[in-house]
């Protein structure tokens, strides 16, 4: 199966809230990651939650970590058109450098 | 600081055909990454190079060779261009630090008649 797992399609309504859902398969991952990648463009990171981390909070960005159930999850609060893109949910293992990175989540934000 | 830079951009390859698809970063990091772009199928690793001097295969190698010239430039080859080599090729290169950050380029939109 896959090392990380993500939906493919999100919509929602201009001013909602967004919840991007991960599930990662790795309980030595040190780091998880949020990035993000416009159309016609390369990916950026957006945010990120170290392992011995339950929560992360930057500005109308939560992350929320489960490593019981290995789920990550990214809640985008008031989300606006300008947030229509791909998000990737990635993973880095304990003892690599190499991230492994989920199928991305297209987000259709409508107004 | 221009990060990753790829070129072309775009490229139209007929059937056995062969192009090289260039990579530099200009933030000193020692590895570096080819990844494949395709609908549904997310990112998908296709090289990768530790350090200079190194490379190794990931995910999806077949059909491809690299070549990692210096500490800044990491090159793919298609040596007989397939149609299944259609896709958006992704370079990108991890910093040092605890974070590692994945740092990516443009892009490159390969088509393959």
């Amino acid at each position: 199966g896959e090392d990380v797992e993500q939906s493919l399609f999100l919509s929602v309504r201009e001013g909602d809230s967004s919840v991007i859902n991960c599930t990662y398969t790795d309980s030595s991952s040190t780091y998880l990651y949020w990035y993000k990648q416009e159309p016609g463009a390369g990916l950026q990171l957006l945010t990120y939650i170290f392992s011995n981390m339950d929560m992360k909070q930057d500005q109308r960005l939560t992350v929320l970590l489960n490593k019981k159930d290995k789920h990550l999850s990214l809640r985008i609060a008031d989300t606006q058109t300008g947030d229509s893109a791909i998000y990737f949910c990635a993973e880095r293992r304990g003892g690599s450098y190499i991230p492994t990175f989920g199928r991305g989540t297209s987000l259709i934000v409508h107004p | 600081n221009a990060g990753v830079t790829q070129t072309p951009k775009f490229q139209v390859l007929k059937t056995g055909q062969s192009m090289t698809l260039q990579c530099a970063q200009d933030m000193n990091h020692n590895s570096m990454y080819w990844y494949r772009q395709d609908p549904g199928m997310g990112l998908r690793l296709i090289y990768y190079s530790a350090s200079e001097g190194t490379t190794d295969k990931g995910e999806v190698p077949n059909g491809y060779n690299v070549s990692r010239l210096n500490k800044r430039e990491f090159s793919l080859r298609l040596e007989s261009a397939a149609p299944s080599q259609t896709s958006v090729y992704f370079c990108a290169s991890t910093g040092q630090g605890d974070l590692m950050e994945a740092f990516f380029g443009q892009g490159t939109r390969l088509t393959v008649v």
